[in-house]
């Protein structure tokens, strides 16, 4: 396994609903993504995290927005929830910003109803 | 255009058979290159880095045309355990600061008895 853990594995949630999802990266990673994949598309990134700090976002909204702690570990939280952010999110870190391996998590489903 | 763009398949193939795959990307600035595979509702794992000199991984060769802007992959004697979905992807990274990961819509492989 990855060493990459992803909390809740499944969970569904209402239209405007806002929701947090967590990730627990592989130990002494300091670099943790988040992606989103709807189904039948590839994964799109989201933002990353390094020591604390977003240093990169992909195309979506501020609505999307996300925090990693000391231990670097991280949250995603999605406000405002849409029917289109039904997704598979994906979390996965790395060891340092532009890293080769990239370890992924196995994910929480999110169904927005 | 899409940033990468892959057939999706499916690609129903026999038990045996080789099977190759394409890519292409837009993006010249583009840094590294890789396979991913994922299983049916699973989180994408690496398949293997995709190097210009070209690689290989037992029945796995993986080829980069950096003129092109082309990736292939190709799998040879194919067995059952290949069914999945191929992602191709591409390390865009920010000014060389930040891993993004863009990934291809996937191809699927089914490989038959």
């Amino acid at each position: 396994e990855t060493g990459v853990t992803q909390s809740p594995t499944h969970l569904i949630k209402t239209r405007g609903q806002q929701v947090t999802l967590r990730c627990s990266s592989q130990s002494g990673h300091n670099t943790v993504s988040w992606y989103q994949q709807a189904l039948g598309q590839g994964p799109q990134f989201i933002f990353q995290y390094y020591r604390e700090e977003e240093n990169g976002r992909g195309n979506f909204p501020p609505r999307f927005s996300g925090l990693q702690f000391p231990n670097y570990s991280s949250e995603l939280n999605v406000n405002a929830l849409e029917l289109d952010d039904s997704a598979l999110y994906l979390c996965a870190s790395s060891l340092g910003q532009v890293e080769n391996t990239i370890y992924f998590g196995e994910g929480s489903w999110l169904t927005v109803v | 255009r899409k940033e990468v763009e892959q057939d999706p398949g499916p690609f129903n193939v026999p038990e045996g058979a080789t099977v190759a795959f394409n890519c292409t990307y837009s993006n010249s600035a583009s840094q590294s290159f890789f396979w991913y595979r994922q299983d049916c509702r699973k989180e994408p794992k690496l398949l293997m880095s995709v190097y210009s000199s070209g690689n290989e991984d037992g029945r796995f060769t993986a080829q980069l045309n950096r003129a092109s802007q082309y990736i292939s992959l190709l799998i040879r004697d194919s067995k059952l355990s290949d069914s999945a979905t191929y992602l191709c992807v591409v390390n865009m990274g920010y000014g060389g600061a930040t891993n993004k990961l863009i990934f291809g819509t996937g191809t699927l492989l089914a490989v038959q008895p």
